[in-house]
This record gives structure tokens, sequence and C-alpha cells, in this order.
């Protein structure tokens, strides 16, 4: 079945450093890939998304670009700020994002410090 | 404003005493899920719907129950709680599509002693 491994934390980084957060898939299909981030106290929020193959999802400063080759969707931002501390979370949809709903890795918690 | 709403947000109840979390969206969006998230093993999928009357089995869906009787509800319905039972509960509703992004409510903490 469908998994998704992301790098678990917590990451802590400090205030302007630069941030990579691993992501790696095992899906049958063709996927879209997401980042979801979860803020203290909020539900899940949609960070960026990509849908095929060297498409860049970007959103706030953060990028990620679907890498068939490696099976790989991971997060970068350049200069990280405190209030970018919350738990991320990699998915991919197999079949359309509607039935099925998303496949979930476990979430990094990252930590921003001043 | 579009949002998805979960009441209650936290929860303390009894080993089995019949429970309802609702869950209420107000996007028409056709599909709808209940995910769990627990530590060290992120979301889960419990139940899903893809319109009235149609709901299916996730990946967890033992001990729960839902129903869609209308097109902006999602109820899901904890018969008789056990204590593995105990987390934090989300909502979800999407149109469908393989782009499509979920939106999610803003969760509920269950606790079941």
């Amino acid at each position: 079945g469908d998994s998704v491994t992301q790098m678990e934390g917590p990451v802590t980084l400090s205030e302007e450093a630069f941030l990579t957060i691993n992501c790696t898939y095992t899906a049958t299909g063709y996927p879209s890939l997401f980042w979801y981030v979860q803020y203290p106290g909020e539900g899940l929020q949609l960070l960026l998304k990509a849908t095929k193959a060297d498409d860049k999802g970007s959103n706030k400063g953060f990028e990620a670009t679907y890498r068939k080759e490696t099976t790989s969707f991971h997060l970068e931002k350049g200069s990280v700020q405190v209030s970018d501390s919350a738990v991320y979370f990699c998915a991919l949809s197999d079949l359309g994002g509607g039935a099925d709903g998303l496949t979930f890795g476990k979430g990094t918690h990252l930590i921003i410090q001043p | 404003e579009a949002q998805v709403t979960q009441n209650p947000r936290y929860l303390i109840t009894v080993t089995g005493k019949k429970l309802t979390v609702t869950c209420s969206q107000n996007m028409n969006h056709e599909y709808m899920s209940w995910y769990r998230q627990d530590p060290g093993l992120g979301l889960r999928q419990i139940y899903y719907s893809m319109n009235v009357e149609v709901t299916d089995k996730g990946d967890v869906p033992e001990g729960y129950k839902v129903s869609r009787k209308e097109k902006r509800n999602f109820p899901l319905i904890l018969e008789s709680p056990s204590p593995n039972q105990t987390s934090l509960y989300f909502c979800a509703s999407n149109w469908g599509g393989f782009d499509n992004e979920q939106f999610f409510g803003p969760g509920t903490r269950l606790t079941v002693l």
C-alpha cells in the first residue's frame, strides 16, 4: 500500500537558519503530494502541493519539488522564523484525494528558537 | 467564511458511555473524512464519505460509526468508547480530484477513562 516516510523530530533550529524536512513516498500510481502544517492547538492546513513530476509547490517562503526518480518531496525554506514553529506533515493522494483521503507521514515537529 | 466545525472541542468521558462528535462544513463539499491523530503514528483515516448516504471504512474503523444524512454533516459515533480511543480527532472535507485540498476542522480531543 501507499506510505509516506518523513524525518521525525523534534527539529530545533535558530531563527534565519535554512530548513530541510525530508519526505519520501511509496505509491502504486502517480500520486499528488502535499505538505500540511499544524500550528499549536489548531487543525491541519495546506501549505503547498504538487500534482505531477517536477512540479514545484511554494507558499509562505516554503518550497518542495516533486521528484519522481527519487520518490521524494522534501520541504525547504531559506530563512525560518519563530512563527514557523509547528508540526509539518507530508502526505500523498493516490486516488484523487477525495474518496480515500490522504496518506500521511508521522509528522515533523519543528521548533525555531529566537 | 469557509470552514469545517467540530463539537465538542474537548471531551472527557468514561468507558462504555456512548458519544457523538459532530462535524459540519459550509463549502458544499462532496467528500468528508474522519481522522485520528496519535503520537508517533501521525494521522490515520477512520471513515470517509463520498456523498449523502455513501460511507466507507478507512484504515482504523473498529469501534466507530458514521452517518451522512445531509451533505454538510458527518457525525462520528462511538457506541461504547474504550480507553484506546483516547485521541485527537479531525474531520475534513474536500471536493475530490487529484489536486484537491482537504479542509480540516480544529480537532476534538477525546479522553476515555
